[in-house]
């Protein structure tokens, strides 16, 4: 049969402006989560990363958000620049564990 | 900034064929991992390796796979007989820490099975 592959939510921001991508986990075990962002051709880049005893952390213009409860993972990012242009990934992890799974990526335009 | 690098950064190879992708983590990391990333879906682990053992492994690393620490630099993935599906970008990362944590990731290895 066919592959089809992914479609790629989109988020589209003027440069300046504050951006928030979101991410749905689904493993209710999982208790480490980590950002990461992707420009076209390179490898995921290590963003942020949080743990399961935080509901929030913040790092350099970037900000994430964990919700438990039902199982939400959102990536603010302050002052967005064209730089910031790429697709951002969430991936999930059990700390008992070695593997990441990742979650499908939002494809973030910043428009001069 | 320290880097994880990959070599070659395209593979192009005939159906049957073995290959070998290398890599070189970060030079004070213990803790290596490969993934895959199927054009157009989303990155997938394979497996984890750590005091030259197999940590974890995923449902796609079966038999046709192994991965090796040949020297103190280099971390290479082999696949023994290539498939069309085997076709994907494959990415070698490392992190300090045992687990998940903090996993650092290489520009990855287009493998093109033809």
């Amino acid at each position: 049969g066919e592959s089809v592959g992914l479609h790629l939510p989109t988020l589209s921001v003027q440069e300046g402006d504050n951006s928030i991508i979101n991410c749905a986990y689904s493993n209710s075990a999982s208790d480490y989560f980590i950002w990461y962002k992707q420009e076209s051709g390179k490898g995921p880049q290590f963003i942020i990363d949080i743990r399961s005893n935080m509901d929030k952390r913040q790092g350099q213009r970037v900000t994430v958000l964990l919700n438990k409860t039902v199982k939400h993972l959102s990536l603010q990012i302050a002052a967005t620049q064209p730089g910031d242009s790429a697709v951002y990934f969430c991936a999930e992890g059990e700390t008992s564990g070695s593997r990441l799974t990742f979650g499908e990526g939002t494809q973030l335009t910043v428009n001069p | 900034e320290p880097e994880v690098t990959q070599t070659p950064s395209h593979q192009v190879t005939q159906m049957g064929q073995e290959v070998i992708l290398r890599c070189v983590p970060i030079s004070n990391h213990l803790y290596f991992y490969w993934y895959r990333q199927i054009l157009g879906q989303k990155v997938e682990f394979l497996v984890s390796f750590y005091n030259n053992e197999i940590s974890e492994k995923s449902e796609i690393f079966d038999d046709q796979f192994s991965v090796e620490r040949p020297d103190g630099s280099n971390f290479t993935l082999k696949i023994r007989s290539t498939k069309l599906e085997d076709s994907a970008m494959y990415f070698c990362a490392s992190s300090k820490r045992t687990g998940v944590y903090e996993q650092y990731f290489g520009p990855g290895t287009r493998l093109t099975v033809t």
